[in-house]
Formats: structure tokens, C-alpha cells, sequence
């Protein structure tokens, strides 16, 4: 049973430019939420995704956005990347209970520096 | 809105001993789950142990154990007999019940176990 999925690994990118980080959420699972990880800090939401909507939205601007597929794999994009973009965006699938979002899986991550 | 705080950044166990990681969190919600995320430098966020807030009985997995004091807002981390596997960042989160909700997570605690 594959687990989450991400890709890249590493990617490097410049300011300004944009950048398309990719996730498989877990067997099963319908529901994917991305976090990005500054160095030396928690987690952060940016959004979640279930039936190819956003349903949530943390604390990010418009710069960041998303997309989920008929498959339930799912983008993060990132516009005008700024030198603070720099981290490791996780992402996690979960699968939807009649009690909420129980248990989140998560993926390896994908580390974006931007010079 | 929530808040978890971790207050100690570093920590250090010799081998076999026994070390508490501490969180608090603030919250109005009655109803939540709390989580230890263990996330060794491979990057994998790994599950440790949940604790359902309704249930009194603290959550036990193996030599991982909690103890969730709900009135006082406290979560802490017990790991006995400590290994040298457990050396990682160890992250408290929590999470609403209620609909689809997102994990928020501390700034982490990185133990280092030693031989």
C-alpha cells in the first residue's frame, strides 16, 4: 500500500519565477491538505483540498494555490516566489469521517529554496 | 483560533532513560484530538500517538505515552526506555472535530537520545 507521494524532492528555483510541487495522496484517502515548514518552525496550513474544491485556506496569499484531480492527486502553485517561499511544503492525505478529519498521512516533502 | 506551544526547543536523554516533552495549547473548542508528530531528519512527519479529548484515559503506544490534563491545557510526551531512533523533532498538534479541519502545529521540541 503506497503511502503519500511528492515530488520533487529538492528544487531550486530564482525569485519571480513560479513553481508547481506535486502530491498522491495515500490509497483510499480523498482528502489532501498542504503545509509549508519553515527551517526551525512547525507546520503552517495553507489549504486542503476534497472533490477537486479548496475547502480551507490558512493564513497565505493568492500567490499560493492549488488544484486537486479526478484522481485525488493534487498541485501546489506558487507565484512570484519570494527569497521567504523557502521551505519544506508538506503535504497530507486523510480520509473524510462523519467526525472530521481524523488522522493525516504525510508525504516526504518537497524542499523549495529560492535564490 | 488555536495556539500550541512547546516550550522547550532542545532536549537531550542518555540511552534507556526515560524524558518528557511538554505542550500546552489553547483552545474554546471542547471537543479535539491531540497528536505527537515525530519527524526525523529524513522529513517523514510520523504519527506517534492521539488522544481523543472526551476519552479521560491517557493514550499509550508501546514506550510512548501521554499525559493529556484537559482542565490545565497540557499535553506532554512521556518516551521510556529511549533509543537512539528516537532522536528527532518531536511536534504537538492539534485539531478540531468539528467539519474539515486542519492540524496546527508547535515549533517543535528536537531530542537527541545518546548513547
Amino acid at each position: 500500500d503506497a503511502g503519500v507521494t511528492q515530488s520533487p524532492t529538492h528544487l531550486i528555483k530564482t525569485r519571480g519565477q513560479q513553481v508547481t510541487l506535486r502530491c498522491s495522496p495515500k490509497s483510499g484517502h480523498d482528502t489532501v491538505s498542504w503545509y509549508q515548514q519553515a527551517l526551525g518552525q512547525g507546520p503552517q496550513f495553507i489549504f486542503q483540498y476534497y472533490e477537486e474544491e479548496e475547502r480551507q485556506r490558512g493564513n497565505f496569499p493568492d500567490r499560493f494555490s492549488g488544484h486537486q484531480f479526478p484522481n485525488y492527486s493534487s498541485e501546489l502553485n506558487v507565484n512570484a516566489l519570494l527569497l521567504g517561499d523557502s521551505a519544506l511544503y508538506l503535504c497530507a492525505s486523510s480520509l473524510v469521517s462523519g467526525r472530521g478529519l481524523y488522522e493525516q498521512y504525510f508525504g516526504p516533502g518537497t524542499r523549495l529554496t529560492v535564490t | 483560533a488555536q495556539t500550541v506551544t512547546q516550550s522547550q526547543p532542545e532536549m537531550s536523554v542518555q540511552e534507556a532513560e526515560t524524558v518528557t516533552l511538554s505542550c500546552t495549547y489553547d483552545t474554546s473548542e471542547n471537543n479535539y484530538y491531540l497528536f505527537w508528530y515525530k519527524q526525523p531528519p529524513s522529513r517523514q512527519m510520523i504519527l506517534v500517538i492521539r488522544q481523543e479529548a472526551y476519552k479521560q484515559q491517557n493514550a499509550t503506544e508501546n514506550r510512548f505515552s501521554v499525559n493529556f490534563q484537559k482542565a490545565a491545557k497540557s499535553f506532554s510526551l512521556k518516551i521510556s526506555d529511549s533509543q537512539l531512533g528516537d532522536t528527532a523533532m518531536y511536534f504537538c498538534a492539534f485539531m478540531r472535530v468539528s467539519g474539515n479541519t486542519p492540524l496546527v502545529f508547535g515549533k517543535g521540541t528536537r531530542l537527541s537520545v545518546i548513547a
